[in-house]
């Protein structure tokens, strides 16, 4: 039982480049998150999928996109990365969305140059 | 827009010492609040969830409350451990978005 998995662990960018981040968990929960964490600011959830099938925005989902493949499945896709974008991004799952406890990936950390 | 802090920034105690970490938030409508524990380069762990109903959970040596109204909840570590060095994040969910806090580095010197 491997839990929520993140790839690549780390990743480096050139301004413009695109890039998918993956996430999977083994947990067979419904609901899933990406966020993303820099120095003083804290988490910020930037897309959530409620359940398959479903994504909704976070506080931040400005120059991101995402995907719900399928129940084990949501990636986080950068189309024309910015430096702005220089972050840990975590993701994570829960049984449900409300009042259920959030379990999370390693992160991956990526640097856009 | 639901505001969460976290003070004090970093603490840094001596083994055995009891200990209370502090959040508030600004927003008194909550579904829940929950605690992590992150250790450096790591994903977080999920330590106690107190759910709005709810006025406290307790696991082992932690202890957390909560107060809506006050906007505030504490988190206490009793007999603190070397091992329990790291940094504790409270998060607070309303509707269907997370805000977390900045965080407290704890430091246990044994």
């Amino acid at each position: 039982n491997a839990g929520v998995t993140q790839t690549p662990k780390f990743q480096v960018l050139k301004t413009g480049q695109s890039m998918t981040l993956q996430c999977a968990q083994d947990m067979n929960h419904n609901s899933m998150y990406w966020y993303r964490q820099d120095p003083g600011m804290g988490l910020r959830l930037i897309y959530y999928s409620a359940s398959e099938g479903t994504t909704d925005k976070g506080e931040v989902p400005n120059g991101y996109n995402v995907s719900r493949l399928n129940k084990r499945e949501f990636s986080l896709r950068l189309e024309s990365a910015a430096p702005s974008q220089t972050s840990v991004y975590f993701c994570a799952s829960s049984p449900g969305l409300a009042e259920e406890t959030q379990y999370f990936g390693p992160g991956t950390r990526l640097l856009v140059l | 827009k639901q505001e969460v802090t976290q003070i004090p920034a970093a603490l840094s105690v001596p083994e055995g010492e009891n200990l209370v970490l502090n959040c508030s938030f600004t927003d008194s409508a909550i579904y829940n609040l929950q605690w992590f524990r992150q250790d450096p380069g790591k994903g977080l762990t999920s330590l106690l969830l107190i759910q709005s109903s709810q006025r406290e959970q307790t696991s082992g040596r932690l202890n957390a409350s909560l107060d809506k109204s006050s906007g505030r909840s504490t988190l206490y570590i009793a007999a603190s451990q070397p091992g329990d060095s790291a940094t504790y994040l409270c998060a607070v969910q309303g509707g269907n978005q997370f805000y977390f806090g900045t965080g407290t580095s704890l430091t246990v010197i044994p």
